[in-house]
């Protein structure tokens, strides 16, 4: 259940949607996270999904989940260049163990 | 009103010397982590204590040693520091609410580089 990966860089142009993937291999995670990174900080909190839904939506946020295939995706709609960060998804397998992907770098162009 | 705060922010040392890294977390919670952050920006977890009692170790070598002296504070010693040791190690937090999901607050970091 280590692997998590996510894509390593995305760039879009401001207003634009973003789409930000992630595949897990734990199939008895029972949430999955969405985490920011912003330069020189730790991780903040976006959303998180428990593993029974297939979408949650938060504002400008997305999150879908496909299960069978152990898929997760971040949409961040109308994105903002404060949107740019690193952000990371993360498998809860057990109760206090967290494995996190590799942070897809989200650049905003102007 | 810092919630999670490390110290230091950033530490250079030559390769064999023994160091330690401070955590605390002043909201109250009952978990505490310690993660490693490689040039990568792969997040691996390394320890997990709860109530100062070591919970998960995730195959660190036996170099780090985490001590929890209370459910406040977790502190990683690392001895004999390797070049492979370089990176950002953080601290984080969150809640023993009973509940799976949970927030994690995450400490600013502390850059290692080991020379």
């Amino acid at each position: 259940g280590e692997d998590v990966e996510q894509s390593l860089f995305l760039s879009v142009r401001e207003g634009d949607s973003s789409v930000i993937n992630c595949t897990y291999t734990d199939s008895s995670s029972t949430y999955l996270y969405w985490y920011k990174q912003e330069p020189g900080a730790g991780l903040q909190l976006l959303t998180y999904i428990f593993s029974n839904m297939d979408m949650k939506q938060d504002q400008r946020l997305t999150v879908l989940l496909n299960k069978k295939d152990k898929h997760l995706s971040l949409r961040i709609a109308d994105t903002q260049t404060g949107d740019s960060a690193i952000y990371f998804c993360a498998e809860q397998p057990n109760f206090n163990k967290f494995y996190f992907g590799s942070g897809t770098k989200l650049n905003v162009k102007p | 009103d810092t919630a999670v705060s490390q110290t230091p922010k950033y530490l250079v040392t030559q390769m064999g010397n023994d160091k330690s890294i401070k955590c605390e977390q002043n909201l109250g919670h009952d978990t505490m982590y310690w993660y490693k952050q490689d040039s990568k920006k792969f997040l691996k977890i390394m320890f997990s204590y709860n109530n100062k009692e070591l919970i998960i170790n995730e195959t660190v070598p036996n170099r780090f040693s985490p001590k929890s002296p209370d459910k406040a504070h977790l502190n990683l010693h690392i001895n004999s520091l390797e070049l492979g040791d370089s990176a950002v190690y953080f601290c984080a937090s969150s809640p023993d609410s009973g509940i799976w999901e949970t927030e994690q607050f995450f400490g600013p970091g502390t850059r290692l580089t080991v020379l």
